[in-house]
């Protein structure tokens, strides 16, 4: 079964520093990796993807996610925070289910960023 | 850009009651999916759903609910007789892509609310 676990429930960073979002996963197989964003009242947006290449993917907004197979992991980093990026962070999974797969996705990490 | 639309935003019932939430998916997208979150809390899987049957259906998807693509367009979840534990915001996903390699696009969501 796949899984995805992200470890803080919160992270808080000044506006203007690097941040990182922490993201770990399980899987059968070559893992598909997602981060989606939540604002308060809507719904997850996709920010970026890890399929297959370079480890290092770039999504919106200027945010990126490193993969890291040895370590199983898919964090989720920005290289200078704004106040607009506080909202929820998702990491979610896609396992090798099928023709329609589902994306499992971990608790969730709220990023507060603050000035 | 297209986009997943879901109506009711928001739905109040007593329990016992039948719902029925309705979800346009993007217009070229071939996979569709439920999920569900409850209080902001983690995303759950519901069922997926390709060339109009279940692909797959978690443990939460009981005989207490259906899904069906009536007409070409719209993508609906019926829950038949509602409980408090029902209560939660559903959102409705779809994809374009088979495989695992595609993202999901998500609705805002319909906030489920059972007395």
């Amino acid at each position: 079964a796949q899984s995805v676990a992200q470890p803080e429930d919160q992270v808080n960073v000044a506006e203007g520093n690097p941040l990182t979002v922490k993201c770990t996963y399980s899987v059968s197989g070559n893992p598909y990796l997602f981060w989606y964003v939540q604002y308060p009242n809507r719904g997850l947006q996709f920010l970026l993807k890890y399929i297959t290449g370079d480890n290092l993917v770039k999504g919106s907004y200027g945010f990126e996610a490193e993969f890291n197979k040895s370590q199983t992991s898919f964090h989720l980093k920005k290289p200078s925070a704004l106040v607009s990026d506080s909202a929820l962070y998702f990491c979610a999974v896609r396992g090798l289910g099928g023709t329609a797969s589902k994306l499992t996705f971990g608790t969730g990490t709220r990023l507060q960023v603050t000035l | 850009e297209p986009e997943v639309t879901q109506t009711p935003s928001h739905q109040v019932t007593q329990m016992g009651q039948e719902v029925i939430l309705r979800c346009v998916p993007i217009s070229n997208h071939l996979y569709f999916y439920w999920y569900r979150q409850i209080l902001g809390q983690k995303v759950e899987f519901l069922v997926s759903f390709y060339n109009n049957e279940i692909s797959e259906k978690s443990e939460i998807f009981d005989d207490q609910f259906s899904v069906e693509r009536p007409d070409g367009s719209n993508f609906t979840l019926k829950i038949r007789s509602t409980k408090l534990e029902d209560s939660a915001m559903y959102f409705c996903a779809s994809s374009v892509r088979t495989g695992t390699t595609g993202e999901l696009f998500f609705g805002e969501g319909s906030r489920l609310t059972v007395l």
